[in-house]
C-alpha cells in the first residue's frame, strides 16, 4: 500500500508566478489535509478536504490560496502570485473514512522556494 | 485558540541516554494527542493517545497522556544516533472544531555517538 504521495518534491518559482502542489492520499483514504511548515516553525493547518468538498479552510490565507479535491485525481493546493513569504514546506496528510480515526499519515512534502 | 507547547525545543544527548520529551496542550473538546517523528522528510506516525494513564509502547519508545493536567510525555530509552530527529506533538479537538491537528514547534533531538 503506497503511502501519501506528493509532487513535485521541490518547486522553484519567481515572485508573481503560480505554484501548484499535488497530493494523492493513501489508497482508501478520502480525507485530505494540507499543512505548511515555515523555516524553524512547526506545522500549521491550512485546509481539510473530502472528495469534492472543502470542510475546513480556516487556516488558509483568504487571498491567493485555494485548494480542491476532485472526484477523480489528486488534491491540488494552488498559490497564485507567489511571494517570498510563501517559501515553505507544504505537507499533505490523509486519513481513512471508515474508522473516522484521528491518525493522519503524511506525505514527503513539497518544498517551495520563491525567488 | 488551540495551542500545543513542547519542551525542550532542543536536546543533545549521548547514545545510551534516556530522554523525556514534554508536550502540553490547550484544545477545545480534546479528542486525541499524537506524536510524530520528523527526519528530513514526512512526519512519521508514532503514537495516538486518547485515554489518561494508559502507556503506549513501541520498542524503546513509550508515551503516556494526562488529561487532567493536559500534558503528554514521550520517553526514549537507550537512545541511538538513528533517533536523532524532530519529535512533533499534535492535538486534535472534536469534530465541531474541525479535523485539524494543532502542532507544537517540535523538539529537536540530537543523539551523539
Amino acid at each position: 500500500n503506497a503511502g501519501v504521495m506528493q509532487n513535485p518534491r521541490h518547486l522553484v518559482r519567481r515572485r508573481g508566478q503560480e505554484a501548484r502542489l499535488r497530493c494523492s492520499p493513501m489508497k482508501g483514504h478520502s480525507h485530505v489535509y494540507w499543512y505548511r511548515q515555515l523555516p524553524e516553525e512547526g506545522l500549521k493547518f491550512m485546509v481539510y478536504l473530502q472528495k469534492e468538498n472543502i470542510i475546513d479552510e480556516s487556516g488558509m490565507p483568504k487571498e491567493r490560496f485555494s485548494a480542491e479535491f476532485p472526484k477523480e485525481g489528486p488534491s491540488i493546493l494552488r498559490i497564485q502570485q507567489v511571494v517570498r513569504g510563501d517559501s515553505a514546506a507544504y505537507f499533505c496528510a490523509s486519513s481513512p473514512v471508515i474508522l473516522a480515526t484521528d491518525t493522519q499519515y503524511f506525505g514527503p512534502g513539497t518544498r517551495l522556494t520563491v525567488l | 485558540e488551540d495551542k500545543v507547547v513542547q519542551s525542550p525545543l532542543s536536546l543533545v544527548v549521548h547514545e545510551g541516554d534516556t530522554v523525556t520529551l514534554n508536550c502540553s496542550y490547550e484544545v477545545t473538546n480534546f479528542r486525541s494527542l499524537l506524536w510524530y517523528k520528523q527526519e528530513k522528510k514526512a512526519p512519521t506516525f508514532l503514537f495516538m493517545l486518547t485515554s489518561s494513564g494508559i502507556e503506549k509502547k513501541s520498542g524503546r519508545l513509550s508515551s503516556i497522556l494526562d488529561k487532567k493536567e493536559l500534558f503528554s510525555i514521550l520517553n526514549i530509552t537507550a537512545t541511538q544516533t538513528g533517533d536523532s530527529a524532530i519529535y512533533l506533538c499534535a492535538a486534535r479537538g472534536a469534530e465541531t472544531s474541525g479535523s485539524r491537528l494543532t502542532f507544537g514547534e517540535g523538539t529537536q533531538l540530537t543523539v551523539n555517538p
